[in-house]
């Protein structure tokens, strides 16, 4: 069955650039009928939608983050990957990769998920 | 401050039923489907309820979702212990053509 797995590495400077990538294995990126985002989880808080993109080359991010989040797919890899520039400590958290589900503008569904890496920014 | 409002904690005994409210406006669960995810203590959230009411396969009947308007509610019946969890609804915003979560909810199984 289809599964993802984040990696990266687990600690950033302020003001450097968090790279993500998810390996999916099971199945592949290369299908219209998909996007596969990340979503982030702050320490003892709840889940924030970062972005989404599709094979297609429709791409979505969160407003609040957009001027610094990249989200790009290596078909020949079949991996994503997040990029968010210029962080801060406000940027730790756990981060998830998933498969979004997305049809007809009404349905949005993250129904697979990987298991998250926590990323920390430090000096 | 999440555009989607859940109530932070509920609490019931085994075998009771809870319920567990997200409320959102026109702009997205008014317009849109809801999901609902649950977190165990330590794992990812986990895909529970889609398109309002559909349960994904493998998750028990016990636990079902409604919408009415712009909220849309979580129901679990025979509380077990292993369903202490934090839970999560989802949607998509139109406004903010962006997807969006609530701020998630404590069970606890008294």
């Amino acid at each position: 069955q289809l599964q993802l797995q984040e990696s990266g590495p687990g600690l950033v400077k302020p003001s450097e650039t968090l790279s993500l990538t998810c390996t999916v294995s099971g199945g592949s990126i290369s299908s219209s009928d998909y996007y596969w985002g990340w979503i982030r989880q702050p320490p003892g808080e709840g889940l924030e939608w970062i972005g989404s993109s599709s094979y297609s080359g429709s791409t979505y991010y969160n407003p609040s983050l957009k001027s610094r989040v990249t989200i790009t797919l290596d078909t020949s890899k079949n991996q994503f990957s997040l990029n968010l520039n210029s962080v801060t400590a406000a940027d730790t958290a756990v981060y998830y990769c998933a498969r979004h589900i997305r049809y007809q503008l009404l349905h949005d569904i993250f129904d697979i998920w990987g298991q998250g890496t926590m990323f920390i920014v430090s000096s | 401050q999440s555009v989607l409002t859940q109530p932070p904690s509920v609490s019931a005994a085994p075998g009771q039923k809870v319920t567990i409210s997200c409320s959102g406006s026109s702009s997205n669960i008014g317009n849109n489907y809801v999901s609902w995810y649950q977190q165990l203590p330590g794992t990812a959230p986990k895909l529970l309820i889609y398109d309002n009411n559909k349960r994904p396969s493998g998750i028990p009947d016990r636990f079902s979702g409604s919408k009415s308007g712009t909220s849309a509610t979580l129901g679990i019946t025979g509380l077990q212990t292993g369903d202490e969890a934090d839970y999560y609804c989802g949607t998509w915003d139109n406004s903010l053509s962006a997807g969006v979560f609530g701020g998630g909810t404590k069970l606890t199984v008294l």
